[in-house]
């Protein structure tokens, strides 16, 4: 069973839009990720925000954490065609192992 | 550094099969953790590995096994193919430092 679950389950935006996306989750976290995938490939590392952080940010992505809410929100600014993709939430939900949310596919048009 | 790599990047197996997949981490991690991708179940936790110690293990049968060796290298085996078990195997490693981890490009296997 996975622990996150992220909404919407698809977004399509105009380039220069902002994408805004949420995920949820169960169970206490010590940390919550957010990875990004393109087609079918590899998954690659975004933000990490610890479980007393509430927001943080890092280029063009903001990523907010709600402990009591179990949720988080990921925001890219300004979006372009590269940011394409499907967008995972990741929970620390158990020693040793990442818990994934079934992703957010974002497109994003020209 | 070199990043994940993963091998093969594709492979076909018929059903009854088996299928053995390799993982080569990031120079310096000590963490091997695997995960199967499918379009159904999404992103599920396979096994992890330290020091060549499984420290954990997520809810798949006992057809799947995995193993690290004293470089780091991890290598994960499933036997007695089942269509089912098509999907996307990725890898990922991580220092013991940090909580990030670093996926290689998966191996795609298709059971027929």
């Amino acid at each position: 069973s996975q622990q996150g679950e992220e909404d919407p389950q698809a977004l399509s935006i105009q380039e220069g839009e902002n994408a805004t996306m949420n995920c949820s989750y169960k169970t206490s976290i010590n940390n919550l990720q957010w990875y990004r995938q393109n087609s079918g490939r590899g998954l690659v590392h975004l933000i990490l925000i610890r479980s007393n952080e509430r927001e943080k940010h890092s280029g063009r992505l903001r990523v907010t954490l709600d402990t009591s809410k179990k949720s988080s929100s990921l925001l890219i600014t300004a979006s372009r065609a590269a940011d394409t993709a499907s967008y995972f939430c990741a929970t620390d939900a158990d020693d040793y192992k990442l818990s994934f949310g079934a992703g957010t596919t974002v497109t994003v048009r020209a | 550094k070199a990043g994940v790599t993963q091998t093969p990047r594709y492979l076909i197996k018929t059903r009854g099969q088996q299928v053995t997949l390799s993982c080569s981490p990031i120079s310096g991690h000590r963490s091997v953790s695997w995960y199967q991708q499918t379009p159904g179940q999404g992103l599920q936790f396979l096994f992890e590995y330290f020091s060549e110690t499984q420290r954990n293990k997520g809810n798949f049968p006992g057809r799947f096994s995995g193993r690290q060796f004293s470089n780091s290298r991890s290598e994960m085996n499933v036997s007695t193919l089942e269509l089912g078990d098509s999907a996307l195997y990725l890898c990922a490693s991580s220092s013991e430092f940090e909580e990030t981890q670093y996926f290689g490009p998966g191996t795609r296997l298709l059971v027929l």
